[in-house]
């Protein structure tokens, strides 16, 4: 079975520019979360969406915004792009809420902005 | 609030050495505990995993427990192999939510 897909792989953006990063979660998984990761961190969490609607937003701003699809496929837009949105997203997928699901995890997508 | 605390790095050891990473955390309510392995150019990979105290996580020779009078979750491994070399990022998962709280990762180096 196919893992956590995600596309692209890396994206090179200027300033003030628009993106979107999607992601395609294991097949009948439900939920899907976003994370940046900045180089030597940790990841960070962005949004959960379950069953199409968000169920969790990180401490981010209202640049970035997500959806989820009817085939569970999600997509993260991010707006205005700034120098210090350069980092790793990593989509992540799980089977359902309880808090024992392990969340697996896509290649990520590179997002340089300059 | 919940957040993950692990030892800085880089750590570097020799082949058949003896791993201790340090994790600690502070959460609301029971998490679960989760240590990830990100390989080089790769995404993050579920090692192991503890749901409830006193459980003990283990995969690949790597073990960890639940801990819950010290809040810690310390991964370890008797004899680490270059192949070993990574990033590993201790995790919590909060019994109120499915947002994943990582720590901020420990570089491993393995020599021959």
């Amino acid at each position: 079975d196919a893992g956590v897909t995600q596309s692209p792989t890396h994206l090179i953006k200027t300033r003030g520019q628009h993106v979107t990063l999607r992601c395609s979660p294991i097949s009948g998984h439900k939920s899907v979360s976003w994370y940046q990761q900045v180089l030597g961190q940790g990841p960070q969490f962005i949004f959960q969406y379950y069953e199409k609607e968000e169920r969790g937003r990180g401490n981010f701003p209202d640049r970035f915004s997500a959806r989820q699809f009817p085939n569970y496929s999600s997509e993260l837009n991010v707006n205005a792009l700034l120098l210090g949105d350069s980092a790793l997203y990593l989509c992540a997928s799980t089977s359902g809420l309880a808090s024992y699901n392990e969340q697996f995890f896509g290649p990520g997508t590179r997002l340089t902005v300059l | 609030g919940n957040s993950v605390t692990q030892m800085e790095g880089p750590v570097t050891l020799s082949e058949e050495a003896f791993l201790t990473i340090n994790c600690t955390y502070t959460a609301t309510g029971y998490p679960s505990l989760f240590w990830y392995v990100q390989y080089p150019g790769e995404g993050l990979q579920l090692l192991l995993k503890a749901t409830k105290a006193d459980d003990k996580g283990s995969n690949k020779g790597f073990e960890a427990t639940y801990r819950k009078e010290t809040t810690s979750f310390h991964l370890e491994k008797g004899s680490v192999q270059v192949s070993d070399s990574a990033v590993y990022f201790c995790a919590l998962n909060p019994r109120d939510g499915n947002q994943f709280y990582f720590g901020t990762g420990t570089s491993l180096t393995v020599i021959p």
